[in-house]
């Protein structure tokens, strides 16, 4: 099925650090979401966008939804071990129906 | 603390037998999703619910696989026959708006 490319693939970082990672798409959406999801269970959305160009905090990560709206960004500020897990975006594609990315995999080292 | 949840949390089984995992939403909730997730595809959209009927099921094998309703408290999908590809993990994940709520999966090896 279709799916959003998500940059980096992995990411090892130390603690303190701050993260970036990415998600593209060929196609516009109307929305972004994004998810985090810890081993064992399933994903928790972390940030929702609704707006091109809308820049949203949630603690110490901001989410940003790209212009042209065929892209959306993650960053984490000031990483800690707690961090660690799979980091998705999805993109709404019609009413209730989400298309997600491949995934970020975040490692903290202490 | 609401929360979506699904069981078993863990299936192993043979090739050829039917497995039924099931799913209560959130209550109030009237949106339910089922997701599989793999290693190589991710994250894949099955079938959703809306109000208890199906709304798209393409993404779901229809040979084998069937998604069901039964009550707003209960969703299943029954795989049969389940073969070894089927081994993935299934979530289930509820809305009410446009924020979905996860369930914790079910993980489902074929054997």
């Amino acid at each position: 099925g279709q799916q959003l490319n998500q940059s980096p693939q992995s990411m090892f970082i130390q603690e303190g650090e701050d993260v970036s990672m990415n998600c593209t798409s060929s196609s516009i959406f109307n929305t972004w979401l994004w998810y985090k999801q810890e081993p064992g269970e399933g994903p928790v959305l972390l940030i929702a966008l609704y707006k091109a160009g809308e820049l949203t905090s949630n603690g110490r990560l901001t989410a940003q939804f790209g212009i042209t709206r065929k892209d959306s960004f993650l960053n984490i500020s000031a990483s800690i071990p707690s961090d660690v897990g799979i980091y998705f975006c999805a993109g709404q594609q019609g009413t209730y129906k989400y298309i997600f990315g491949t995934g970020t995999r975040l490692k903290v080292l202490a | 603390d609401a929360r979506v949840t699904q069981t078993p949390r863990h299936k192993v089984t043979e090739m050829g037998q039917e497995v039924t995992m099931r799913c209560q939403p959130i209550l109030g909730h009237n949106t339910v999703f089922w997701y599989r997730q793999t290693m190589m595809q991710g994250l894949e959209l099955l079938a959703y619910f809306r109000n208890r009927a199906p709304l798209d099921d393409s993404g779901m094998p229809k040979d084998r696989f069937s998604a069901e309703m039964p009550d707003a408290t209960l969703a299943t999908l029954k795989i049969q026959p389940s073969e070894p590809r089927d081994s993935a993990v299934y979530f289930c994940a509820s809305a009410l708006g446009e924020t979905q709520y996860f369930g914790p999966g079910t993980r489902l090896l074929v054997l």
